[in-house]
């Protein structure tokens, strides 16, 4: 079965500061890897997604994340984040052919402090 | 309207009542997946739409939930004879095409059962 493994709860970060949230996945076949966010008050917004070919994927608002497949990860990254950057982050997997279902992570709280 | 829309956006019922829950996809939209998230936790998969069908409904939790699509946009999902462990925000999402991932979000419907 496909899981998904966030393993930071919550995180703070101060502005201007790099961050990186981890992401473990768990799956069968070439994993369909994304990233969403949710702010309060937003429905989930998709950040990036990785399908295939250059594990190196750069999304929206800065954000990039990279598909280890011999770790079994897909962490996110941002070089410099901002105060509107908190949120909480949701790592999936799934969506592909014949796997229409998304499994989430639980998802990590990001706090930026000023 | 711009993107999905569920209503209400919060509703209080007593246990062993009957509950609907609504949503709006983005006009055009093929497919429609609904979602329950519980409190600390990522989404949870419930049911797929391809149209009119349902195409999984692998995560409904039983046979108190049903959900509809009669006319291939607006879907409608029921809960009969609600339990207190049903309180969760219900969340909607459509996409333009199936195995894709990208999913547009609803900002959910939230249910408490008293």
């Amino acid at each position: 079965a496909q899981s998904v493994t966030q393993p930071d709860i919550h995180i703070t970060v101060s502005e201007g500061a790099s961050l990186e949230l981890r992401c473990n996945y768990s799956y069968g076949a070439t994993p369909y890897l994304f990233w969403y966010v949710q702010s309060p008050g937003q429905g989930l917004q998709l950040l990036l997604k990785y399908f295939s070919g250059d594990t190196l994927v750069q999304g929206i608002k800065g954000f990039e994340a990279e598909f280890k497949r011999s770790q079994s990860s897909f962490n996110l990254r941002k070089p410099s984040v901002h105060w509107s950057d908190a949120a909480e982050y949701f790592c999936a997997v799934g969506g592909d052919f014949g796997n229409e279902k998304l499994t989430f992570g639980t998802g990590t709280r990001l706090t930026i402090i000023p | 309207g711009a993107g999905v829309s569920q209503t209400p956006s919060n509703k209080v019922t007593e246990k062993g009542k009957y509950v609907e829950l609504r949503c709006d996809p983005i006009s055009g939209h093929t497919a429609l997946y609904w979602y329950r998230q519980s409190l600390g936790q990522g989404p949870e998969f419930l049911i797929y739409f391809q149209g009119t069908g349902a195409a999984d409904d692998s995560g409904l939790p039983n046979d108190r939930f049903f959900a509809v699509r009669p006319e291939g946009s607006v879907s409608t999902l029921k809960i009969q004879r609600t339990e207190r462990g049903d309180s969760a925000v219900y969340l909607c999402a459509s996409s333009k095409q199936s195995y894709t991932g990208e999913l547009f979000f609803g900002e959910g419907s939230r249910l408490t059962v008293l």
